[in-house]
């Protein structure tokens, strides 16, 4: 089980750019979360996908909009970068019939830094 | 409005201590607390989940505590070793979210 993975690692845009972030879900997950973690800072929740539809989201500008496929991955994207964007950004899974976090894995990150 | 806060932002002590990492919150209406720990590079590996009925969880070195009245928790870690230097976060589950705290950089000298 590959768990959950993030492509890419590192990542470097320059202001006014779009970014997309892609995740794939752990093995039986179907529920996909997206976090931005600044430097030390605890992540702060951006928005939650389940069944191709956004289900919860955060305080985030509309600028940050995802997407999910049918096979349960996912795309984060970002507009107009801005250079507070910069951050590692995580991606969650889970089952969704466990409504709560008690199975939520982690992937290792995209690290954006923007310019 | 919910905050997580972590005390102290960073602790370096020698190999072999034990060792209490703290969170506090500002509403008790939480479903459950739960401690990660955060390697570069490695993203977020779950640690201990306290669910708010509970008192406290133990795995191996670690123990967590819940006192939802206070709207405190503590990290107790026995006997640490160099390959606990990380950092570790404190997230509460209220409103459908995780609610983070900035965490705690630990640093275990040989």
């Amino acid at each position: 089980d590959a768990g959950v993975t993030q492509s890419p690692t590192h990542l470097i845009k320059t202001r006014g750019q779009q970014v997309t972030l892609r995740c794939s879900p752990k093995s039986g997950h179907d529920t996909v979360s997206w976090y931005q973690q600044a430097l030390g800072q605890g992540p702060q929740f951006i928005f939650q996908y389940y069944e191709e539809e956004e289900r919860q989201r955060g305080n985030f500008p509309d600028r940050f909009s995802g997407h999910q496929f049918p096979n349960y991955s996912s795309e984060l994207n970002v507009n107009a970068l801005l250079l507070g964007d910069s951050a590692l950004y995580l991606c969650a899974s889970s089952p969704y019939e466990v409504v709560t976090n008690e199975k939520l894995f982690f992937g290792s990150g995209t690290q954006l830094s923007v310019l | 409005k919910q905050e997580v806060t972590q005390i102290p932002a960073a602790l370096s002590v020698p190999e072999g201590e034990n060792l209490v990492l703290n969170c506090s919150f500002t509403d008790s209406a939480i479903y459950n607390l739960q401690w990660f720990r955060q390697d570069p590079g490695k993203g977020l590996t779950s640690l201990l989940l306290i669910q708010s009925s509970q008192r406290e969880q133990t795995s191996g070195r670690l123990n967590a505590s819940l006192d939802k009245s206070s709207g405190r928790s503590t990290l107790y870690i026995a006997a640490s070793q160099p390959g606990d230097s990380a950092t570790y976060l404190c997230a509460v589950y209220s409103n459908y979210q995780l609610i983070w705290g900035a965490g705690t950089k630990l640093i275990i000298k040989p």
